[in-house]
């Protein structure tokens, strides 16, 4: 089966780093995608993980261990407009995407 | 912002009627998705194209039916609304140049409530 796991909520104060962690079992890999999506918007991409390792853009990072099923998005400096859920998304062949449920994050002051 | 729109934003009908979702793109993109979501399942497919007419079921496409007969718009019709379609759905596009790190760019959703 198919499977993405993450964590539904986290709460995080404003100026802080945020880690939100994501496992997944699927049956083919081509890369693992975060996108963010405010409450009642459209999911809009954060990053592409392809390579084990971390890929940094901006106040945003994400990492990935293929061997482990493993990524976590890392948000520095945290602000208030990063309250948002975050959905870890894996290729698992050709143009095939399967979602993770989302996190939710509430960043209070 | 990738040029995407879908219609209705916001719709409520009742069991048994048909209902068709229109999503249209002005980037030329080859491939068009449909997704649903609900709390606690994320986004789950239903039905995406590679191209005018050729199209494939996701994971979630019974009760469903898409057609695509220009590039630029992709048609999602239940045929008999039932309670369970009540959700947002939302329509993907991703320009299919590149498997595997094709970013897919989204619609701002469509509202379905089935009474």
């Amino acid at each position: 089966g198919q499977n993405i796991d993450q964590p539904t909520e986290m709460t995080a104060t404003e100026g802080a780093i945020v880690q939100i962690n994501c496992t997944y079992q699927t049956s083919g890999f081509n890369g693992l995608f975060w996108y963010q999506q405010h409450a009642g918007e459209a999911p809009t991409f954060l990053s592409y993980n392809v390579l084990d390792g971390l890929e940094e853009k901006g106040r945003f990072s994400s990492f990935l261990s293929r061997s482990k099923g493993y990524s976590y998005l890392l948000l520095k400096e945290l602000q208030m407009k990063d309250s948002a859920s975050y959905l870890c998304a894996v290729n698992t062949g050709g143009f095939k995407t399967i979602f993770g449920a989302g996190t939710r994050l509430f960043v209070k002051a | 912002d990738a040029g995407i729109t879908q219609s209705p934003r916001h719709k409520v009908t009742e069991t048994g009627t048909p209902v068709t979702l229109r999503c249209h793109q002005t980037e030329n993109h080859r491939y068009m998705y449909w997704y649903r979501q609900d709390p606690g399942h994320g986004l789950r497919l239903i039905h995406y194209s590679y191209g005018v007419k050729d199209t494939d079921k996701g994971e979630v496409s019974d009760g469903y039916s898409v057609s695509r007969s220009k590039t630029e718009d992709f048609l999602l019709t239940l045929e008999s609304a039932t309670s369970s379609q009540t959700s947002v759905y939302f329509c993907a596009i991703s320009p299919g140049t590149a498997a595997g790190r094709d970013t897919q760019y989204f619609g701002p959703g469509t509202r379905l409530t089935v009474l």
